[in-house]
Protein backbone atom coordinates (compact mmCIF):
# COMPACT_ATOMS: atom_id res chain seq x y z
CA UNK A 1 0.00 0.00 0.00
CA UNK A 2 1.17 3.64 -1.09
CA UNK A 3 0.07 5.40 2.11
CA UNK A 4 -1.92 8.25 2.32
CA UNK A 5 -0.53 10.69 -0.54
CA UNK A 6 -0.78 14.03 -0.76
CA UNK A 7 0.07 16.69 -3.05
CA UNK A 8 2.42 18.86 -3.60
CA UNK A 9 4.24 18.41 -0.85
CA UNK A 10 5.65 21.79 -1.22
CA UNK A 11 3.54 25.07 -2.96
CA UNK A 12 4.64 28.90 -2.59
CA UNK A 13 1.78 31.20 -3.99
CA UNK A 14 1.40 34.71 -3.66
CA UNK A 15 -1.04 36.84 -1.75
CA UNK A 16 -4.84 36.45 -3.47
CA UNK A 17 -3.88 33.41 -5.27
CA UNK A 18 -6.15 30.11 -5.16
CA UNK A 19 -4.38 27.15 -3.95
CA UNK A 20 -5.71 23.80 -3.83
CA UNK A 21 -4.12 20.94 -1.59
CA UNK A 22 -4.61 16.96 -2.98
CA UNK A 23 -5.35 14.20 -0.60
CA UNK A 24 -5.34 10.47 -1.92
CA UNK A 25 -6.42 8.39 1.14
CA UNK A 26 -5.72 4.82 1.51
CA UNK A 27 -7.36 2.30 -0.04
CA UNK A 28 -10.91 1.40 1.66
CA UNK A 29 -10.47 3.44 4.08
CA UNK A 30 -14.09 5.28 4.55
CA UNK A 31 -12.20 8.27 6.92
CA UNK A 32 -10.17 11.35 5.80
CA UNK A 33 -8.99 14.34 8.21
CA UNK A 34 -7.54 17.64 7.07
CA UNK A 35 -5.21 19.17 9.61
CA UNK A 36 -3.27 22.05 9.59
CA UNK A 37 0.35 22.88 11.55
CA UNK A 38 1.77 25.99 12.63
CA UNK A 39 4.04 26.81 15.34
CA UNK A 40 1.48 29.19 16.89
CA UNK A 41 -1.92 26.57 17.17
CA UNK A 42 0.09 23.36 16.40
CA UNK A 43 -2.01 20.86 14.81
CA UNK A 44 -5.36 21.60 14.30
CA UNK A 45 -8.13 19.92 12.70
CA UNK A 46 -10.30 21.52 9.86
CA UNK A 47 -12.88 18.93 8.31
CA UNK A 48 -13.50 15.33 8.45
CA UNK A 49 -15.11 13.27 5.75
CA UNK A 50 -17.08 9.99 5.97
CA UNK A 51 -17.84 8.14 3.05
CA UNK A 52 -17.26 11.13 1.34
CA UNK A 53 -19.61 12.87 3.06
CA UNK A 54 -18.42 16.06 5.38
CA UNK A 55 -19.05 15.67 9.16
CA UNK A 56 -17.53 18.33 10.86
CA UNK A 57 -16.09 21.34 9.54
CA UNK A 58 -16.35 23.29 12.53
CA UNK A 59 -12.46 23.76 12.39
CA UNK A 60 -12.06 25.61 9.03
CA UNK A 61 -11.01 28.70 9.69
CA UNK A 62 -12.95 30.90 7.28
CA UNK A 63 -15.03 31.16 3.96
CA UNK A 64 -11.71 31.31 2.22
CA UNK A 65 -10.72 28.00 3.24
CA UNK A 66 -13.39 25.03 1.21
CA UNK A 67 -12.63 20.94 1.33
CA UNK A 68 -14.52 18.59 -1.07
CA UNK A 69 -14.18 14.53 -1.36
CA UNK A 70 -15.78 13.82 -4.96
CA UNK A 71 -15.04 10.22 -4.54
CA UNK A 72 -13.50 7.91 -1.80
CA UNK A 73 -10.23 8.15 -3.61
CA UNK A 74 -9.38 11.62 -3.50
CA UNK A 75 -9.98 15.07 -1.52
CA UNK A 76 -9.22 19.04 -1.98
CA UNK A 77 -8.66 21.20 0.84
CA UNK A 78 -8.78 24.81 -1.63
CA UNK A 79 -8.01 28.34 -0.38
CA UNK A 80 -9.20 31.28 -2.24
CA UNK A 81 -7.72 33.78 -2.38
CA UNK A 82 -5.03 33.28 0.23
CA UNK A 83 -3.08 35.01 2.47
CA UNK A 84 0.24 34.94 4.51
CA UNK A 85 -1.53 33.59 7.63
CA UNK A 86 -2.42 30.45 5.96
CA UNK A 87 1.26 29.80 5.69
CA UNK A 88 1.65 26.21 7.29
CA UNK A 89 2.20 22.58 6.41
CA UNK A 90 -1.57 20.85 5.75
CA UNK A 91 -1.84 16.99 6.31
CA UNK A 92 -4.39 14.61 5.21
CA UNK A 93 -5.12 11.27 7.29
CA UNK A 94 -7.53 8.79 6.37
CA UNK A 95 -8.51 5.60 8.49
CA UNK A 96 -11.11 2.92 8.62
CA UNK A 97 -14.47 2.84 10.72
CA UNK A 98 -14.62 0.77 13.45
CA UNK A 99 -11.13 0.68 13.56
CA UNK A 100 -9.58 4.20 14.66
CA UNK A 101 -9.52 2.84 18.67
CA UNK A 102 -6.98 0.18 17.58
CA UNK A 103 -5.04 1.37 14.68
CA UNK A 104 -5.38 5.24 14.96
CA UNK A 105 -4.87 7.44 11.56
CA UNK A 106 -2.03 7.05 8.91
CA UNK A 107 -0.98 10.27 7.89
CA UNK A 108 0.28 11.67 4.87
CA UNK A 109 3.97 13.43 4.66
CA UNK A 110 2.22 16.95 4.11
CA UNK A 111 1.98 20.00 2.09
CA UNK A 112 3.95 23.09 3.29
CA UNK A 113 2.28 25.81 2.29
CA UNK A 114 3.93 29.42 1.41
CA UNK A 115 1.83 32.74 0.84
CA UNK A 116 4.11 35.30 0.00
CA UNK B 1 -15.30 13.86 27.05
CA UNK B 2 -11.74 12.34 26.69
CA UNK B 3 -8.92 14.43 26.78
CA UNK B 4 -5.05 13.86 26.56
CA UNK B 5 -2.46 16.41 28.54
CA UNK B 6 1.14 16.35 27.52
CA UNK B 7 2.35 17.90 30.91
CA UNK B 8 6.25 19.01 29.07
CA UNK B 9 5.81 21.35 25.80
CA UNK B 10 9.72 20.65 25.40
CA UNK B 11 12.30 18.16 27.09
CA UNK B 12 15.81 17.82 26.87
CA UNK B 13 17.95 15.37 27.25
CA UNK B 14 21.60 13.96 26.62
CA UNK B 15 22.28 11.24 24.01
CA UNK B 16 22.74 8.19 25.79
CA UNK B 17 20.23 8.83 28.84
CA UNK B 18 16.43 8.00 29.69
CA UNK B 19 13.80 9.59 28.05
CA UNK B 20 10.90 10.19 29.27
CA UNK B 21 7.51 12.14 28.08
CA UNK B 22 4.60 12.65 30.35
CA UNK B 23 0.79 12.38 28.96
CA UNK B 24 -2.33 12.17 31.31
CA UNK B 25 -5.62 11.15 30.21
CA UNK B 26 -9.30 11.79 31.05
CA UNK B 27 -12.15 9.37 29.92
CA UNK B 28 -15.39 8.78 31.16
CA UNK B 29 -14.73 4.95 29.24
CA UNK B 30 -11.48 2.30 28.68
CA UNK B 31 -9.33 4.98 26.44
CA UNK B 32 -7.09 3.60 23.47
CA UNK B 33 -3.99 5.49 23.54
CA UNK B 34 -1.33 6.38 20.97
CA UNK B 35 2.32 8.26 20.65
CA UNK B 36 3.04 9.61 17.54
CA UNK B 37 6.35 10.67 16.33
CA UNK B 38 7.16 13.68 14.22
CA UNK B 39 10.46 14.17 12.73
CA UNK B 40 11.34 17.36 10.99
CA UNK B 41 9.65 18.13 7.98
CA UNK B 42 8.29 15.00 8.07
CA UNK B 43 4.67 13.22 8.75
CA UNK B 44 3.04 11.85 11.50
CA UNK B 45 4.33 8.18 12.41
CA UNK B 46 2.91 5.74 14.71
CA UNK B 47 5.30 4.94 17.71
CA UNK B 48 3.17 2.63 19.52
CA UNK B 49 -0.38 1.58 20.79
CA UNK B 50 -2.65 0.59 23.59
CA UNK B 51 -5.68 -1.21 23.49
CA UNK B 52 -6.79 -2.84 26.61
CA UNK B 53 -4.41 -5.67 25.95
CA UNK B 54 -0.96 -5.82 27.80
CA UNK B 55 -0.22 -2.47 29.88
CA UNK B 56 3.33 -1.90 29.44
CA UNK B 57 3.62 -1.68 25.15
CA UNK B 58 6.80 -1.31 23.01
CA UNK B 59 6.94 0.63 20.23
CA UNK B 60 9.24 1.31 17.31
CA UNK B 61 13.14 2.50 17.90
CA UNK B 62 13.04 1.03 21.68
CA UNK B 63 10.51 2.89 22.72
CA UNK B 64 7.91 2.24 25.53
CA UNK B 65 4.73 3.22 26.92
CA UNK B 66 2.50 2.03 30.38
CA UNK B 67 -0.44 2.45 30.55
CA UNK B 68 -1.15 3.23 34.65
CA UNK B 69 -5.30 3.19 34.96
CA UNK B 70 -4.64 4.03 38.68
CA UNK B 71 -2.58 7.21 37.54
CA UNK B 72 -4.46 7.95 34.25
CA UNK B 73 -1.00 8.04 33.19
CA UNK B 74 0.52 6.87 29.63
CA UNK B 75 4.34 8.12 29.84
CA UNK B 76 6.73 7.23 26.80
CA UNK B 77 9.56 5.96 28.03
CA UNK B 78 13.37 4.92 26.20
CA UNK B 79 16.40 3.53 28.12
CA UNK B 80 19.04 5.68 26.30
CA UNK B 81 18.18 8.54 23.97
CA UNK B 82 19.63 8.55 20.22
CA UNK B 83 20.23 12.07 18.70
CA UNK B 84 17.58 10.28 15.68
CA UNK B 85 15.08 10.46 18.26
CA UNK B 86 15.11 14.27 18.46
CA UNK B 87 11.27 14.56 17.28
CA UNK B 88 8.18 16.33 18.00
CA UNK B 89 5.84 13.49 20.10
CA UNK B 90 1.72 13.41 20.34
CA UNK B 91 -0.22 11.56 22.77
CA UNK B 92 -3.05 10.28 21.39
CA UNK B 93 -6.47 9.17 22.73
CA UNK B 94 -9.42 7.56 21.64
CA UNK B 95 -12.51 6.13 22.80
CA UNK B 96 -14.75 3.01 21.99
CA UNK B 97 -16.54 3.97 18.89
CA UNK B 98 -15.00 6.98 18.26
CA UNK B 99 -14.02 8.24 14.68
CA UNK B 100 -11.98 11.00 15.64
CA UNK B 101 -8.61 11.02 17.56
CA UNK B 102 -7.85 13.65 20.58
CA UNK B 103 -4.28 15.04 20.01
CA UNK B 104 -2.27 16.08 22.91
CA UNK B 105 -0.08 19.59 21.96
CA UNK B 106 2.97 17.77 21.79
CA UNK B 107 6.47 17.31 23.45
CA UNK B 108 9.69 18.39 21.10
CA UNK B 109 12.24 16.51 22.48
CA UNK B 110 15.91 17.28 21.72
CA UNK B 111 18.76 15.24 22.40
CA UNK B 112 22.61 17.09 22.86
CA UNK B 113 25.71 15.33 22.81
Amino acid sequence: DAGVIQSPRHEVTEMGQEVTLRCKPISGHDYLFWYRQTMMRGLELLIYFNNNVPIDDSGMPEDRFSAKMPNASFSTLKIQPSEPRDSAVYFCASSRSGTVANYGYTFGSGTRLTVV
Amino acid sequence: AQSVTQLDSHVSVSEGTPVLLRCNYSSSYSPSLFWYVQHPNKGLQLLLKYTSAATLVKGINGFEAEFKKSETSFHLTKPSAHMSDAAEYFCVGATGTASKLTFGTGTRLQVTL
